[in-house]
């Protein structure tokens, strides 16, 4: 398995709203990204996940909240978003992190829309 | 902060001609990676770079580092229609993340 899954992959939710957005590998990578990409514009970094702990937060909003409960999963809690929280969310995987000769393994994102 | 900057920001070729995109960094980079990203996609890892001057080749795409590992270029010959996306560079300032540059938008015309 050389894929990292993400769900849903659209979602729609209202500022009230709590949600959580899923992440998996299975490639035994020991480092897990979130990354916010709006229209138009490159992948923002926010949240890195090493070894199963929270390495860096990219002074994300507390609405955010990021969560790994092994080493194969990574969840993205959703709480009292506002509508310019709208954008693709990407998961990614690496084995050796930035430095690793392989890259990022990325999911296909979820599609979030705050209404 | 750290930056990682692309020129230009769009590029609009005809099918056969070559392509080339710049990637620029205001202070030394531990390497860099390159991304590409289909229209409505997720970014695809291309290759890294890691030596000071590093030239890799992969088919019709020639990448590039720096003698002083603050930029890199990508240059693509004889353009195909599965060319099109957006082309990021991303930047490791030697912690534990990847700054992705501002990309380039390569369309083609048939």
């Amino acid at each position: 398995d050389t894929e990292v899954t993400q769900t849903p992959k659209h979602l729609v939710m209202g500022m009230t709203n709590k949600k959580s957005l899923k992440c998996e590998q299975h490639m035994g990578h020991r480092a897990m990204y979130w990354y916010k990409q709006k229209a138009k514009k490159p992948p923002e970094l926010m949240f890195v996940y090493s070894y199963e702990k929270l390495s860096i937060n990219e002074s994300v909003p507390s609405r955010f909240s990021p969560e790994c409960p092994n080493s194969s999963l990574l969840n993205l809690h959703l709480h009292a978003l506002q509508p310019e929280d709208s954008a693709l969310y990407l998961c990614a995987s690496s084995q050796d992190g930035p430095s690793g000769a392989r890259g990022y393994t990325f999911g296909s994102g979820t599609r979030l829309t705050v209404v | 902060g750290q930056q990682v900057m692309q020129i230009p920001q769009y590029q609009h070729v005809q099918e056969g001609e070559d392509f080339t995109t710049y990637c620029n960094s205001s202070t030394t980079l531990s390497n860099i990676q390159w991304y590409k990203q289909r229209p409505g996609g997720h970014p695809v890892f291309l290759i890294q770079l890691v030596k000071s001057g590093e030239v890799k080749k992969q088919k019709r795409l020639t990448f590039q580092f720096g003698e002083a590992k603050k930029n890199s270029s990508l240059h693509i010959t004889a353009t195909q229609t599965t060319d099109v996306g957006t082309y990021f560079c991303a930047g490791n300032f030697g912690n534990e993340k990847l700054t992705f540059g501002t990309g380039t938008r390569l369309t083609i015309i048939p």
